[in-house]
């Protein structure tokens, strides 16, 4: 079986442009989570997603938003990019949400420089 | 505040001793505590996971502790080996959270 699968594995822009990175979670798995990851630190939560609904928020600027798809896939778009937003963007899904044996499966992530 | 705070940034040990890495909590209280691996240039790979009614946890040469008095959790590699290095991270969720919160994780060098 896949594993998760993000697109494109690196990408470059310059501030102020737009950027849109992919997921695709395990077959079955129905929700994702979006997840910044600047480098020597940890994951930081950005989004979740279940059924195509938003189930969870980060601490991050409205130049953040994501969706996700009714094959369970997802987009996180962000707009107006400063140079702060370079950093690995990391997916992962999981069954369901909230649940008391939930664990994780990243993708390799989105390596993001703006430039 | 809320915080996670992982032991050292980089810890350095020899082949075939036993690895101690430290995860500290303050201002949380986890229903479970998760440890996962992450290589360079890669996602975090899920190892462990040990619920707040459990004080031990093990898989093969892997050991996590979790003591919620003192919100702590300890994760052992016993026997290791130079293909355990790499950056090691913890994350909790608390009992009504959606999401895992991560800690800054801590760099395992097992030199041969």
């Amino acid at each position: 079986d896949a594993g998760v699968t993000q697109s494109p594995t690196h990408l470059i822009k310059t501030r102020g442009q737009h950027v849109t990175l992919r997921c695709s979670p395990i077959s079955g798995h129905k929700s994702v989570s979006w997840y910044q990851q600047v480098l020597g630190q940890g994951p930081q939560f950005i989004f979740q997603y279940y059924e195509k609904e938003e189930r969870g928020r980060g601490n991050f600027p409205d130049r953040f938003s994501a969706r996700q798809f009714p094959n369970y896939s997802s987009e996180l778009n962000v707009n107006a990019l400063l140079l702060g937003d370079s950093a690995l963007y990391l997916c992962a899904s999981s069954i369901q949400p909230g649940q008391t044996n939930e664990k994780l499966f990243f993708g390799s992530g989105t390596q993001l420089s703006v430039l | 505040s809320q915080k996670i705070e992982q032991n050292s940034e980089a810890l350095n040990i020899q082949e075939g001793k036993t690895a101690t890495l430290t995860c500290n909590y303050t201002n949380y209280s986890p229903a479970y505590l998760q440890w996962y691996r992450q290589d360079p240039g890669r996602g975090p790979v899920f190892l462990l996971l040990i619920r707040e009614n459990e004080k031990e946890k093990r898989k093969e040469r892997l050991k996590v502790t979790f003591d919620t008095t003192l919100k702590q959790s300890l994760f052992h590699i016993t026997a290791s080996q130079p293909a355990d290095s790499a950056t090691y991270l913890c994350a909790l969720a608390p009992g009504s959270a959606r999401q895992l919160t991560f800690g800054s994780g801590t760099q395992l060098t097992v030199l041969p």
